[in-house]
């Protein structure tokens, strides 16, 4: 059973260019998490997803960000017009549906986002 | 706002040692408290978590401690080893449902042989 996948795990753009990150969940996973990270830094949660549905957005900038979830295929968190800030490293998790209250989250190796 | 903070950034032990790591966190309501273990150039990893019903958890090698009544997590690693070299993260997840984790800025351990 594969684990969260991402793609690119690396990707370089230049300011003003669009970068689509990709996140595969585990298998039987219907929920996703995008979150990023500074270096030095602790994950920011950046949001929440079901198949279809964005559940939590709270920690999205206003602005350049979205992210989906579609029915059929990976989530992409999509940053339009980058700048040098998102330069980071951005990882997806994944949980099975919340039958508990409380689900693990599976995280995957991240894709780290450079901007020149 | 939210915030968990650590107390240290960085912790070196030897290797055979025991190692605390600590973790403050600032949402009395918080219910539910994980520890992650991130190594470079990788996604964090699951290494133990606890309900704020429990004030400590064992695992293989690891035991998490909970003290809600000055809002403090701690991380016990027995037996150091040189892959125990990575970046700890406690996180908490806020109330019953909630799927946001609001992680920690981290401690760096360091295994010395």
């Amino acid at each position: 059973n594969a684990g969260v996948m991402q793609n690119p795990r690396h990707l370089v753009r230049r300011r003003g260019q669009e970068a689509r990150l990709r996140c595969s969940p585990m298998k039987g996973h219907s929920h996703v998490y995008w979150y990023r990270q500074l270096p030095e830094e602790g994950l920011k949660f950046m949001v929440y997803l079901q198949k279809e549905n964005i559940i939590d957005e709270s920690g999205m900038p206003k602005e350049r960000f979205s992210a989906e979830f579609p029915k059929e295929g990976p989530s992409i968190l999509r940053i339009q017009q980058v700048v040098r800030g998102d330069s980071a490293a951005y990882f997806c998790a994944s949980s099975p549906s919340a039958i508990f209250s409380y689900n693990e989250q599976f995280f995957g190796p991240g894709t780290r986002l450079t901007v020149l | 706002g939210e915030s968990v903070g650590l107390h240290l950034p960085t912790l070196s032990v030897q290797e055979g040692d025991n190692s605390i790591i600590n973790c403050a966190y600032s949402n009395s309501a918080s219910d539910y408290f994980i520890w992650y273990k991130q190594e470079s150039g990788k996604g964090p990893q699951f290494i133990i978590d606890i309900r704020s019903n429990m004030d400590k958890r064992q695992g293989q090698r690891v035991t998490v401690l909970l003290n809600k009544t000055v809002k403090h997590l701690s991380l016990q690693i027995a037996a150091t080893q040189p892959g125990d070299s990575a970046v700890y993260f406690c996180a908490e997840l806020w109330g019953e449902g909630a799927q946001k984790l609001v992680f920690g800025q981290g401690t760096r351990l360091t295994i010395n042989p």
